[in-house]
């Protein structure tokens, strides 16, 4: 088993344009979730999905929107990028929530210039 | 609401010596707690979680919590540090149902031979 999958690794975007992250899960697993991490701030929760076909929104859900056509992918879109979103982009997944533990990815970095 | 107070944002120790990271957490009804570490550059994995049954958890890597409901705590304890256990790490809370993980800021753990 993979795991949970994220693409790209890296990425360097100019102010104002658009990318789509891509997070992949080959568990089975319902939910899926998307955070970012900042020096000091820990995780925070931008948009999460409990099933496919449904997303809502986390914490700092503001200039990011997702998909979740398919059970095992969770797609994260910036349509006009900013450098307040400069910052590493984990995907994790889990069979539930409450109790289950969640299975993150390796990260993706991004830097807004 | 729920939320984490992770006490200390850098420790340091001597190789062999304790480990003792600190968690505080705040929840309105009984919380489920985990313990993440995070490699440099890698994503989240889980040391150990508590889910109400034995309030003492052993985790991998020779780490455990104890779980102190009148405390409202759940310190990460390891008897003898090991280089390789330089890593940053992140204590969460959930309380079940459709609620989602809430993070700490995360401790960053230095071992010094």
């Amino acid at each position: 088993n993979a795991g949970v999958t994220q693409t790209p690794k890296f990425r360097v975007l100019k102010t104002g344009q658009s990318m789509t992250l891509l997070c992949a899960q080959d568990m089975n697993h319902e939910y899926m979730y998307w955070y970012r991490q900042d020096p000091g701030m820990g995780l925070r929760l931008i948009h999460y999905s409990v099933g496919e076909g449904t997303t809502a929104k986390g914490e700092v859900p503001d200039g990011y929107n997702v998909s979740r056509l398919k059970k095992q992918n969770f797609l994260l879109g910036l349509e006009s990028a900013a450098p307040s979103q400069t910052s590493v982009y984990f995907c994790a997944s889990s069979y539930l929530a409450g109790a289950y533990e969640q299975y993150f990815g390796p990260g993706t970095r991004l830097t807004v210039t | 609401a729920q939320s984490v107070t992770q006490l200390g944002s850098h420790v340091s120790v001597s190789e062999g010596a304790l480990v003792l990271l600190r968690c505080n957490y705040s929840s309105s009804v009984p919380p489920y707690l985990f313990w993440y570490v995070q490699y440099p550059n890698q994503g989240l994995q889980l040391l150990l979680k508590y889910t109400s049954a034995a309030t003492l958890v052993k985790g991998i890597n020779g780490f455990e919590a104890e779980f102190k409901k009148s405390e409202t705590s759940f310190h990460l304890t390891k008897p003898s540090a090991h280089m390789s256990d330089a890593a940053e790490y992140f204590c969460a809370v959930s309380t079940g149902g459709g609620n989602k993980l809430t993070f700490g800021t995360g401790t960053q753990l230095k071992v010094e031979l």
